[in-house]
């Protein structure tokens, strides 16, 4: 079955330490991938995608994500948090032209 | 480019009532548009797929008849909650596929409550 996992439900890291979202996923094919994030009762903003190549993303607001087939994986990170980086961040997985799938997501708190 | 807008942002109905929920790519024209139902605090759940001049297909248990979908244009989807209940009470998203197919472009939600 499809599916989209991101084992961590919430995250707090410190200003300025370095950041590791993880997402996992199960297709029977490489789909899409992709990172949103969602600020509180905002819609969804795009950080970054994979569709083919190089296999390190670099996205917006200094996040960068690296898909591995091996591991079935596409983790985000940043490696200096702001505190403006709190929000919640999706994984969507999907295939061309069609529906996609999302994490449960991993909800970041920066403390001071 | 690419932006996808949705009206009304907040929407706050009587229970029984019907609300209608627009979904417009401004700038592309979208084949396809998807639309999702997020409960506070968790995911996007996928509602239902819907192509230009054609039927939308449903996820399992969503309820068709009280989801109505149409999407009668190539920049114009709809989503009418009808019969609304407070259980009906969510934050609804729309997506729309450019014409070539590939990532998804999300509108900014609406929030509904049924009172």
């Amino acid at each position: 079955a499809q599916s989209v996992t991101q084992p961590d439900i919430h995250i707090t890291v410190s200003e300025g330490a370095s950041l590791e979202l993880r997402c996992n996923y199960s297709y029977g094919a490489t789909p899409y991938l992709f990172w949103y994030v969602q600020s509180p009762g905002q819609g969804l903003q795009l950080l970054l995608k994979y569709f083919s190549g190089d296999t390190l993303v670099q996205g917006i607001k200094g996040f960068e994500a690296e898909f591995k087939r091996s591991q079935s994986s596409f983790n985000l990170r940043k490696p200096s948090v702001h505190w403006s980086d709190a929000a919640e961040y999706f994984c969507a997985v999907g295939l061309w032209n069609n529906d996609m799938r999302f994490g449960a997501g991993t909800r970041l708190t920066v403390k001071p | 480019g690419a932006v996808v807008s949705q009206h009304p942002s907040r929407v706050i109905c009587k229970s029984g009532t019907s609300v209608k929920i627009e979904c417009r790519s401004l700038d592309f024209q979208a084949t396809t548009m998807f639309w999702y139902r997020q409960f506070p605090k968790k995911s996007l759940m996928l509602m239902a797929t819907s192509n230009e001049g054609s039927k939308a297909t449903y996820e399992q248990g969503v309820e068709k008849d009280k989801f109505l979908i149409n999407h009668a244009s190539l920049t114009l989807s709809t989503l009418t909650v009808t019969s609304a209940h407070p259980e009906d009470s969510s934050f609804y998203i729309c997506s729309a596929n450019g014409l070539a197919g590939g990532e998804q472009y999300f509108g900014p939600g609406t929030r509904l409550t049924v009172t």
